[in-house]
């Protein structure tokens, strides 16, 4: 069935630091891919998403570009703030069994050091 | 205006008890998504509504679960029999359609504890 990978955390980053965090999928459909992002305490927001291949998906700050040829959709930030020390979890949306259930990733723990 | 809300966000019970985990989705979304989080995880598919009817109940774990929408608004997640191996954060999500593309917007679960 379809799946994604994340890259392990927990991911230590000086202020002002790039952000790379490596998601890849397997997919037997033409999913959408998302990142969602969970702050201490809060519930899971929609970070950015991308629906088709070469699709840039972007908000505050962040970008995630939609790459088929690699089955990849990693998510990148110029320069982290502390404020975005927090869980984020790359997501397809599963299209062969027409429910478009979401598929996660187990997750990376970013930690953002001012 | 109002996102999805979830009762009660915290849920303490005894092994074998019967629970109800309640979800009120964003007005007019059709679409309704139950998931489980557990610890250090990302959250699982448990069960999928499109209006009243359950269209995919595929990722529930057992006949222990259960889960209703009869009006097509609101939603009911029921455990009987509880489990200590059912401790986790339910989440629910709704989305405008239940497309590929729609974004699914989540409530901030119930975390669920069985002792």
């Amino acid at each position: 069935g379809d799946s994604v990978t994340q890259m392990e955390g927990p991911v230590t980053l000086s202020e002002e630091a790039f952000l790379t965090i490596n998601c890849t999928y397997t997919a037997t459909g033409y999913p959408s891919l998302f990142w969602y992002v969970q702050y201490p305490g809060e519930g899971l927001q929609l970070l950015l998403k991308a629906t088709k291949a070469d699709d840039k998906g972007s908000n505050k700050g962040f970008e995630a570009t939609y790459r088929k040829e690699t089955t990849s959709f990693h998510l990148e930030k110029g320069s982290v703030q502390v404020s975005d020390s927090a869980v984020y979890f790359c997501a397809l949306s599963e299209t062969t069994s027409g429910t478009y259930k979401y598929i996660f990733g187990t997750g990376t723990r970013l930690k953002v050091l001012a | 205006g109002a996102g999805v809300s979830q009762t009660p966000s915290n849920k303490v019970t005894e092994k074998g008890k019967y629970v109800e985990l309640r979800c009120d989705p964003i007005s007019g979304h059709t679409a309704l998504y139950w998931y489980r989080q557990s610890l250090g995880q990302g959250p699982e598919f448990l069960i999928y509504f499109q209006g009243t009817g359950a269209a995919d109940d595929s990722g529930l774990p057992n006949d222990r679960f259960f889960a209703v929408r009869p009006e097509g608004s609101v939603s009911t997640l029921k455990i009987q029999r509880t489990e200590r191996g059912d401790s986790a954060v339910y989440l629910c999500a709704s989305s405008l359609g239940g497309r590929a593309t729609d974004t699914q917007y989540f409530g901030p679960g119930t975390r669920l504890t069985v002792l």
